[in-house]
């Protein structure tokens, strides 16, 4: 079945360590995204892909770096610099923003990884 | 800013009775979607909605998209409590190069038996 998958659903990490998100599609997208998710704040983006070796940044890049080697993968790092890392992270992807049709630019999201900061 | 807003944050309803939450863009937007989160899961694309005064059905789920594409809304007829969760609105502005998707801060729907 194709789909999103994201690593691992629950993250555990003490303040001043870089961690990464695995976030992989089977379907053939070629727009990625990550959003992140705090409660009562709807979806924020981080980042976002629309093609390998390509990526812009979202509203709240900043302590965040991402990067689109494969067109299957689009893993984010949460670095020490941001500083209210504590959040559930989601990682989404479309067919190409602009392309028309029906589903164009419709998200498939993956499960999704919490991220707590101890 | 390209912002899309959403009221109410919250609902609570008792099952049988409707729910409708709303969309507001201050530009015109070239579509809007929307998506259910259930608690502890994912977002999940339910509709998109492309043409000025459209009206789209889901079963007891009834969409619409403004005659100037600015808002849109999404109304539950006879809420159950499979109903329970986030819904969020997302629209693409006209105009933007990129089609880039703008969230609503979504409505967290609770149903009581």
């Amino acid at each position: 079945d194709g789909g999103i998958t994201q690593s691992p659903k629950y993250l555990f990490r003490k303040e001043g360590q870089n961690v990464t998100l695995s976030c992989e599609q089977n379907l053939n997208h070629d727009a990625m995204y990550w959003y992140r998710q705090d409660p009562g704040q709807g979806l924020r983006l981080i980042y976002y892909s629309q093609i390998v070796n390509d990526f812009q940044k979202g509203d709240i890049a900043e302590g965040y770096s991402v990067s689109r080697e494969k067109k299957e993968s689009f893993p984010l790092t949460v670095t020490s610099a941001q500083k209210n890392p504590t959040a559930f992270y989601l990682c989404a992807s479309s067919t190409l923003l602009d392309s028309l049709g029906p589903g164009a630019n419709v998200l498939t999201f993956g499960a999704g990884s919490r991220l707590t900061v101890l | 800013g390209q912002q899309v807003m959403q009221i109410p944050q919250y609902q609570h309803v008792q099952e049988g009775e409707d729910f409708t939450t709303y969309c507001n863009s201050s530009t015109t937007l070239s579509n809007i979607q929307w998506y259910k989160q259930r608690p502890g899961g994912h977002p999940v694309f339910l509709i998109q909605l492309v043409k000025s005064g459209e009206v789209k059905k889901q079963k007891r789920l009834t969409f619409q998209f403004g005659e100037a594409k600015k808002n849109s809304s999404l109304h539950i007829t006879a809420t159950q409590t499979t109903d329970v969760g986030t819904y969020f609105c997302a629209g693409t502005h006209r105009g933007s190069t990129l089609g880039r998707l703008y969230f609503g801060r979504g409505t967290q729907l609770t149903v009581w038996p």
